[in-house]
């Protein structure tokens, strides 16, 4: 599976929207992007993922690059409540269906 | 709908000791997954069950043992703990087509 590429931390204030970014250069064809998000030290919590079209939930917005080698996670109205650790993750959706998880983006929404 | 069950939720282990790390999910889910997460650090894959009946090691699968008992559960077990294996324990469980796993509550295991 790919290696992705976050930033360790971002700091968004509430009400705003949350731009989270992701490299995802090695990515291949059949490859998805998922992401997910840890609250505190409660067990992950699945968002949203895309193959190469955008896609929109009740929870966030993915915009995935035309060569798919980066991809946005998108909290349109950022509460306290989103303050998490985000992990992006790229995997097939066949064979093991096995996670890497990196290290992800500490995100801190300001009052 | 309770998703993932994890128990036990706190454990306190003494050096050499061993016990079992119990997962049951009631989504009729086929895949399950066993994780470990240190301080500050992200998930670690340590084994995991594609399907009933099959298991593969992770990223970090020494000191550990798992069994696929059924559909619904699936254990981990340490056989003789050591400290390096205090952590966080999540267990989770997926379905095939591409969908999210769904995550259990954590178990924090101490070995002193």
């Amino acid at each position: 599976d790919a290696k992705t590429t976050q930033p360790t931390s971002m700091d968004c204030a509430e009400g705003r929207a949350a731009n989270l970014p992701c490299n995802h250069s090695t990515i291949s064809g059949n490859e998805y992007v998922y992401w997910y998000r840890q609250i505190h030290s409660q067990g992950p919590q699945y968002i949203i993922h895309g193959l190469k079209n955008n896609e929109t939930n009740e929870m966030a917005s993915l915009i995935i690059t035309e060569d798919r080698k980066s991809s946005t996670l998108i909290l349109p109205h950022a509460t306290l409540r989103d303050t998490a650790v985000y992990y992006c993750i790229v995997r097939t959706t066949s064979g093991t269906y096995k996670y890497i998880f990196g290290t992800g983006t500490r995100l801190k929404v300001l009052a | 709908n309770a998703g993932v069950t994890q128990t036990p939720k706190f454990q306190v282990l003494k050096t050499g000791q061993s016990m079992t790390l119990q997962c049951a999910q009631d989504m009729n889910h086929n895949s399950m997954y066993w994780y470990r997460q240190d301080p500050g650090m992200g998930l670690r894959l340590i084994y995991y069950s594609a399907s009933e009946g099959t298991t593969d090691k992770g990223e970090v699968p020494n000191g550990y043992n798992v069994s696929r008992l059924n559909k619904r559960e699936f254990s981990l077990r340490l056989e003789s703990a050591a400290p390096s294996q205090t952590s966080v324990y999540f267990c989770a469980s997926g379905q095939t087509g591409g969908y999210g796993y769904t995550f259990g509550s954590g178990t924090r295991l101490t070995v002193v």
